[in-house]
């Protein structure tokens, strides 16, 4: 079946870097994602979505892109800090499919002092 | 306003025995869900509820039922755990149960099926 996948489940960076954390989709009929961030023994935090009719996004330190063409979403994290290091998943929401999100299994970002 | 609670944190129960495990929102939000975190796994809906009076199955339902008691809560019951479900739980609620609406999260039952 499609599903939502991460090209890197472990990323390492240094405090003060930029981090990008990558996402491939397969589904075309995909018109909604979003990113969360699950710090250990917490829950999922969202931080950020984007609509299909979009191709990229700004928060405050994070900016999430999405290319339609290859199924691609990717998070960026300006600055980063200690407090980033945490396991950030991706999810699609499929048009017709009442808010069901289909979650990929996440990429452990570790921010290295 | 405290989000999404749940309750209890941790829990450890035999095979055979039962449980419910409860989660209450004050964002007064129509829609809630319950999920699964399995290692290795993404998050896996098992039961949700578009609004007070309806529930309805997810992806993985069996071993499971719920009841959506008022608005606010939306509780999940083990009728005779299995180690199968020994996972963390989660419940989530959005204010609709419609394409691109955020859903938000509690801070997770983690539950050992001994």
């Amino acid at each position: 079946g499609e599903s939502v996948g991460l090209h890197l489940p472990t990323l390492s960076v240094q405090e003060g870097d930029n981090s990008i954390i990558n996402c491939a989709y397969s589904n075309s009929a995909s018109d909604y994602f979003i990113w969360y961030k699950q710090e250990s023994g917490k829950g999922p935090q969202f931080i950020i979505d984007i609509r299909s009719n979009m191709d990229k996004r700004q928060g405050q330190r994070v900016t999430v892109l999405l290319n339609k063409t290859v199924k691609h979403l990717s998070l960026q994290i300006a600055a980063t800090q200690p407090g980033d290091s945490a396991v950030y998943f991706c999810a699609e929401n499929i048009v017709g499919a009442t808010n069901k999100l289909i979650f990929g299994t996440g990429t452990l970002l570790a921010v290295q002092p | 306003n405290a989000g999404v609670t749940q309750t209890p944190k941790f829990q450890v129960l035999k095979t055979g025995q039962s449980m419910t495990l409860q989660c209450a929102q004050d964002m007064n939000h129509n829609s809630m869900y319950w999920y699964r975190q399995d290692p290795g796994m993404g998050l896996r809906l098992i039961y949700y509820s578009a609004s007070e009076g309806t529930t309805d199955k997810g992806e993985v339902p069996n071993g499971y039922n719920v009841s959506r008691l008022n608005k606010r809560e939306f509780s999940l019951r083990l009728e005779s755990a299995a180690p199968s479900q020994t996972s963390v739980y989660f419940c989530a609620s959005s204010e609709a149960l419609a394409e691109q609406e955020t859903q938000y999260f509690g801070p997770g039952t983690r539950l050992l099926v001994l």
